[in-house]
């Protein structure tokens, strides 16, 4: 069955990096993207980004460019995609997932699979 | 960027009950329209895609209705099961691919 499995919570301090990772498996890495979204305590689901494994293309939401980072290794039909976050302020805390991107032209995108989520606190 | 703006922003309803739940985007998406049910620490999960698509092994109770603009949630007959935030997303052209506010459904 399809699985993303994500790395565990991350606590920072302000101005330091984070690297989230995301674990596929169950599937074909390459044929779908990959995007991440964060979700404060208590508030709503932000898209941040995503990555095509197969193309290595990216695109990143306004707010974070220049801030954010994705990237994929992988190993067949298993691969790994990762997301770093730069210059964390206490804004950034929140919890992170990754989710499989399915694309065609006549249903459009849609999330079908999530990771369980990273928390990332940031906190001196 | 397209903004989403669902309502109510939450609702109180009984087992058995039909609930609506509008979402509304700043500009025409045709119908790339999604809707996602989160229950508290646990990931969203896909409920209906590209307007009125049931995703796989999800209830038939639930149904996705609209185009261009205005579109609609609908729980047939509310269960407990169903109490969570429910999320719209439009997935229009290319990204941002923004979400609505949520939509938190209670049950009386």
């Amino acid at each position: 069955q399809v699985q993303l499995v994500q790395s565990g919570a991350e606590v920072k301090k302000p101005g330091a990096s984070v690297k989230v990772s995301c674990k596929a498996s169950g599937y074909s890495f390459t044929n779908y993207d990959i995007h991440w979204v964060r979700q404060a305590t208590g508030q709503g689901l932000e898209w941040m980004g995503w990555m095509n494994p197969n193309s290595a293309n990216t695109g990143y939401a306004q707010k974070f460019q220049g801030r954010v980072t994705m990237a994929i290794t992988r190993n067949t039909s298993i691969g790994t995609a990762y997301m770093e976050l730069s210059s964390l302020t206490s804004e950034d805390t929140a919890m992170y997932y990754c989710a499989r991107g399915y694309s065609s032209t006549w249903y459009g995108n849609y999330f079908d699979s999530w990771g369980q989520g990273t928390l990332v606190t940031v906190s001196s | 960027d397209i903004q989403m703006t669902q309502s109510p922003s939450s609702l109180s309803a009984s087992v058995g009950d039909r609930v609506t739940i509008t979402c509304r985007a700043s500009q025409s998406i045709s119908t790339y329209l999604n809707w996602y049910q989160q229950k508290p620490g646990k990931a969203p999960n896909l409920l209906i895609y590209a307007g009125s698509s049931l995703q796989s092994g999800v209830s038939p109770r639930f149904s996705g209705s609209g185009s261009g603009t205005d579109f609609t949630l609908t729980i047939s007959s509310l269960q407990p099961e169903d109490s969570a935030t429910y999320y719209c997303q439009q997935t229009y052209s290319t990204p941002p691919w923004t979400f609505g506010q949520g939509t938190k459904v209670e049950i009386k």
